[in-house]
Formats: C-alpha cells, sequence, structure tokens
C-alpha cells in the first residue's frame, strides 16, 4: 500500500517565477491538505481539497492556488515567487468519512529554494 | 482559537534514561491532539494520537502520551531512550471539531538529541 507520495522532491526557482507541486493522497483517502514547513518552525495550514473544491484556507495570499484531480491527487500553484517562499512544502492525506477524519499522513514534502 | 506551545525548544537525554518532552494546548472545545516526529530530510510520522476516548495513549517504538485537561497538556514520554528516537518532535491539535475534519495547528518543534 503506497503511502502519501509527492514530486518533485527538491526544486530552485528564481524570484517572481511560477512553481507547481505534486502530491498523490495514500490508498483510499479522499481529502489532501497542504503544508508549509519554513526552516526551523511548524508546519503552517495552507489549504485543503475535498471533493475537488478547496474546503478550509489558512492565512496564506492568493498566490497560493490548488486543485484536486477526480483521482484525488493535487497541485499546490505558487505564482510569482518571493525569496520567503523557500520552504518545505508537505502534503497530507486524509478520510473525511472515517472516523477519525483529522488524522492525516504526511508525504516526504517537496523543497522549494527561491533564490 | 487553538493553539498548542511546546514548552522545550531542545532536549537532549543520555540513551537508556527517560524522555519527557512538553506540551501545552489551548482550545476553545474538546480537542483531538496528536504527536507526529519528523527524522532529519524526511516527512512527518505519526506517533500517536489522543481523540477523546482513554486519556493515557500508547503510540508506535515505545511512546505514550498522557491527556491532562485539567492541566491543557499532553506530554510526551517513553521509559527508554534510543538512538534512532533523536529526531525532531511536533505536538499538535485539530482546528475543527474531530468529526468535521480539517487543518492541523503545530507547535514550533522539539528536537531531542540522545547521547550514547
Amino acid at each position: 500500500d503506497a503511502g502519501v507520495t509527492q514530486s518533485p522532491t527538491h526544486l530552485i526557482k528564481t524570484r517572481g517565477q511560477q512553481v507547481t507541486l505534486r502530491c498523490s493522497p495514500k490508498s483510499g483517502h479522499d481529502t489532501v491538505s497542504w503544508y508549509q514547513q519554513a526552516l526551523g518552525q511548524g508546519p503552517q495550514f495552507i489549504f485543503q481539497y475535498y471533493e475537488e473544491e478547496e474546503r478550509q484556507r489558512g492565512n496564506f495570499p492568493d498566490r497560493f492556488s490548488g486543485h484536486q484531480f477526480p483521482n484525488y491527487s493535487s497541485e499546490l500553484n505558487v505564482n510569482a515567487l518571493l525569496l520567503g517562499d523557500s520552504a518545505l512544502y508537505l502534503c497530507a492525506s486524509s478520510l473525511l468519512a472515517g472516523s477519525h477524519p483529522e488524522t492525516q499522513y504526511f508525504g516526504p514534502g517537496t523543497r522549494l529554494l527561491v533564490l | 482559537a487553538q493553539s498548542v506551545t511546546q514548552l522545550d525548544s531542545h532536549v537532549s537525554v543520555s540513551e537508556g534514561t527517560p524522555v519527557l518532552l512538553r506540551c501545552n494546548y489551548s482550545s476553545s472545545y474538546s480537542p483531538s491532539l496528536f504527536w507526529y516526529v519528523q527524522h532529519p530530510n524526511k516527512g512527518l510520522q505519526l506517533l500517536l494520537k489522543y481523540t477523546s476516548a482513554a486519556t493515557l495513549v500508547k503510540g508506535i517504538n515505545g511512546f505514550e502520551a498522557e491527556f491532562k485537561k485539567s492541566e491543557t497538556s499532553f506530554h510526551l514520554t517513553k521509559p527508554s531512550a534510543h538512538m534512532s528516537d533523536a529526531a525532531e518532535y511536533f505536538c499538535v491539535v485539530s482546528g475543527r471539531f474531530y468529526n468535521q475534519g480539517g487543518k492541523l495547528i503545530f507547535g514550533q518543534g522539539t528536537e531531542l538529541s540522545v547521547k550514547p
């Protein structure tokens, strides 16, 4: 049973560029959440997708957007990259209809460096 | 609003001695609480979770945590540390009523070092 997978593992971009990160949830899960983890910090919630719609959003600007596909996989897009967007981006999946829908399983992350 | 405070940014123990990582939470309702571990250059792994059942929760790798509502605490313990326990540990609270899913709110993390 494959866990949560993310691609790419590492990425280097320059300021002003756009980036797309990808996530495949754990088999059987229907909900994908994205988090940003800056160096030395705990992860911060970006948004959550369920049934191809954004269900919740954290305190992130509109430059951060996402998408969920019919197969439950998801993308995170960041436009007009800033140096401060350099971080580890974590994807987590869960089952909203399950007995513990808040239990989230995390992928290994994508490390983004903005120069 | 929900929040967690991890009381120590860094804890150092010797191999074979007990581990105590402290966490206090704030929540306007009965929360779900978690501990996650992050090894260097790895993703987050769920150690254990509390969801209003038994207050003493057992997790993987010999870790356990006790939910104390009167103290608003959820400290993580292990009787005997192993070198492989060296990692970053996060205390986490759910941001919604547990039957509605939703975001997780992380503490700042506690780095655990284990000396031989």
